[in-house]
């Protein structure tokens, strides 16, 4: 069980904005910056948000990133087929002497 | 632009141990903070531990779920780091990533990764 909760699965059909979710404690979201990472089948994670809220250049700006108390949220506008893969949230984490939390990820599908 | 290249496949019986390269180009190993990540398969990704350069006193700081079983290390004339754990055992089958960042210093962003490593661990 992850120790940063995300929504299994979402999914949108193409031009629609999409909203991910992510959810934590004070130890972690609350406290610390979070980035998102897009994961494509048989690849690394690439980074798609960091600090909350910034894009990498080259990450276009379809790709937002919020945050609220112990929550954040990705949210994707304009969904494209190219967008379907899997997302997950990463955060610091001050518990057990300080470490990297990933969230358990969600499967995007573009319908 | 950095890049990271890490070592091919491997095959390991329980009890065994695993070494894995991750070769830098692009930039100086000493300048970085290099992390490890693995990620079992169906799984989200795990963090291991980091190497924290700060003022030229690097220590790594390990995740407390792989502490005495991981040993992370570096050799800055190759500009390589490595990554052993010990005492492997099914559940630690996955793909082990190392990683790094733009930023410099200590840092979780993770903006360059290497293709990843698959460590399969079976009798």
């Amino acid at each position: 069980q992850s120790v940063l909760t995300q929504p299994p699965s979402a999914s949108g059909t193409p031009g629609q904005r999409v909203t991910i979710s992510c959810s934590g404690s004070s130890s972690n979201i609350e406290n610390n910056a979070v980035n998102w990472y897009q994961q494509l089948p048989g690849t690394a994670p690439k980074l798609l948000i960091y600090d909350n809220n910034q894009r990498p250049s080259g990450v276009p700006d379809r790709f937002s990133g919020s945050k609220s108390g112990t929550s954040v949220s990705l949210a994707i506008s304009g969904l494209q087929s190219e967008d379907e893969a899997d997302y997950y949230c990463a955060a610091w984490d001050d518990s057990l002497n300080g470490h990297v939390v990933f969230g358990g990820g969600t499967k995007l599908t573009v319908l | 632009q950095v890049q990271l290249v890490q070592s091919g496949a491997e095959v390991k019986k329980p009890g065994a141990s695993v070494k894995v390269s991750c070769k830098v180009s692009g930039y100086t190993l000493s300048k970085l903070s290099i992390h490890w990540v693995r990620q079992a398969p169906g799984k989200g990704p795990e963090w291991m531990g980091g190497f924290d350069p700060e003022d030229g006193h690097g220590e790594t700081i390990y995740a407390q779920n792989f502490q005495g079983r991981v040993t992370m290390t570096e050799d800055t004339s190759t500009d390589t780091a490595y990554m052993e754990l010990s005492s492997l055992r099914s559940e630690d089958t996955a793909v082990y990533y190392c990683a790094t960042s733009k930023a410099s210093g200590w840092s979780i962003r993770f903006d360059y990764w290497g293709q990843g490593t698959l460590v399969t661990v079976s009798s």
